[in-house]
Parts: structure tokens; sequence; C-alpha cells
């Protein structure tokens, strides 16, 4: 198995501008998490999907981030508009099932830079 | 509400001497615990995990943990540190309706 991919693996954009992240979960996982990583916060559960439905997104910063999980093997986190306090890093990770005694397994992270 | 404690934001250990990179947690349920190593630029990869089995929990890379519930402690060893094993390790903590909660990590820095 491939892993979990994101894509694009760097985003460079200017403030005001929408950005898009993308996900595709191993095959046969149910669950579906997404996070960001500062230096400040560390890293900080924004939602999670079971079976493409979300589960908890109150870890969503504000209305600008949305999530989709359109099926089971794609997702998206969309930041409408941008701000420079939104530079970070974005894992997606996923899960067999959403249950907490499952580990999860992390993509590589898409590194968000705002300008 | 469970948490997750990682003793030292810092660890700096010289090539070929002993790891330990300490963990203490709370919980209410009976926890499930892991390791995570992030390299520099990578994503989170699972070093091992306790499940309620064996206390001592053998992982990748040599890495060991031992589950001590009168402690309420995971704490990480090795018992030679390789340049390669420079990287940020998260204690994580899962249970209960909270999913995973993540310790702030600590740096370990492997000096030549």
């Amino acid at each position: 198995d491939a892993g979990v991919i994101q894509s694009p693996r760097h985003e460079v954009t200017e403030m005001g501008q929408e950005v898009t992240l993308r996900c595709k979960p191993i095959s046969g996982h149910n669950s579906l998490f997404w996070y960001r990583q500062t230096m400040m916060r560390g890293l900080e559960l924004l939602i999670y999907f079971n079976n493409n439905v979300p589960i908890d997104d109150s870890g969503m910063p504000e209305d600008r981030f949305s999530a989709k999980m359109p099926n089971a093997s794609f997702s998206t986190l969309k930041i409408q508009p941008s701000e420079p306090r939104d530079s970070a890093v974005y894992f997606c990770a996923s899960s067999r099932t959403a249950s907490g005694y499952n580990e999860q397994f992390f993509g590589p992270g898409t590194r968000l830079t705002v300008l | 509400a469970q948490s997750v404690t990682q003793l030292d934001s810092h660890v700096s250990v010289s090539e070929g001497t002993p790891v330990l990179l300490r963990c203490n947690y709370s919980s209410s349920y009976s926890p499930s615990l892991f390791w995570y190593v992030q390299h520099p630029n990578k994503g989170l990869q699972l070093l091992l995990k306790y499940t309620s089995a064996a206390t001592l929990v053998k992982g990748i890379n040599g890495f060991e943990a031992e589950f001590k519930k009168s402690e309420t402690s995971f704490h990480l060893t090795k018992p030679s540190a390789h340049m390669s094993d420079a990287a940020e390790y998260f204690c994580v903590l899962a249970g209960g309706a909270d999913g995973l909660t993540f310790g702030k990590g600590t740096h370990l820095i492997i000096q030549p």
C-alpha cells in the first residue's frame, strides 16, 4: 500500500486566496483525520470523519475552514480566505476505525505558507 | 478527560549512549499508548504501541517502552543512540471517546 497520500506537499499563496489541500487515505481505512502542526501550538486535531461522515469538527478554527469527504478514498480541507496565521503543516491521517484504540497512519503533510 | 505529559521538551545524548524519553499519562479508561516519531519535514511514523498485552513493548529501530500502571508512565528507551534517531518523538494516549491525545513532543538531539 502506498500509505496516506497528500497533495500538494508545499503550497505558497497570498492572503485572501482560497487553498485546497487533498488527502487519499489508506484503502480499507474507515476513518480520516485532519491535523495542523505549528511550533506554537503543536499538533492539533481539526476534524475527523468516520465512514465519510464528519464526526467531530470542534477543532476547526473558524468558518474559513471547511472539510469534505465525498467518498472513502478522498478528502479535502479548504481555507477561504486564507490568512498568514494559517501557515502551518497540515497532516492527514487514516485508521481502520474511529476507535481511539487504533493507531493512525499519517501522510507526509502539506506545508502551507500564506504571505 | 485524559492527558499526556512529556516531561522533557529536549533531550540530548551522545551517539552510542542510552536514550530515555519520559511520558506520563492520565486516563479514566484502560489506555492504549503509542510512541510516534517525526523526522524533519516528514509525517509521523508509529514506533510502537501498548494495548493491554505485554507491558514491555518492542518497536522498530531498537526502541522499546514499558507500561507501568502504578506510575502512570510509558517511557521510551533505546540502549544505544544512532545519529539517525535525531527527531521529534510524541507520546500518544488513546481511549474512550476522546480519540488520540498527543503529548507536546520531545526533541531528541544526538551528539557525535
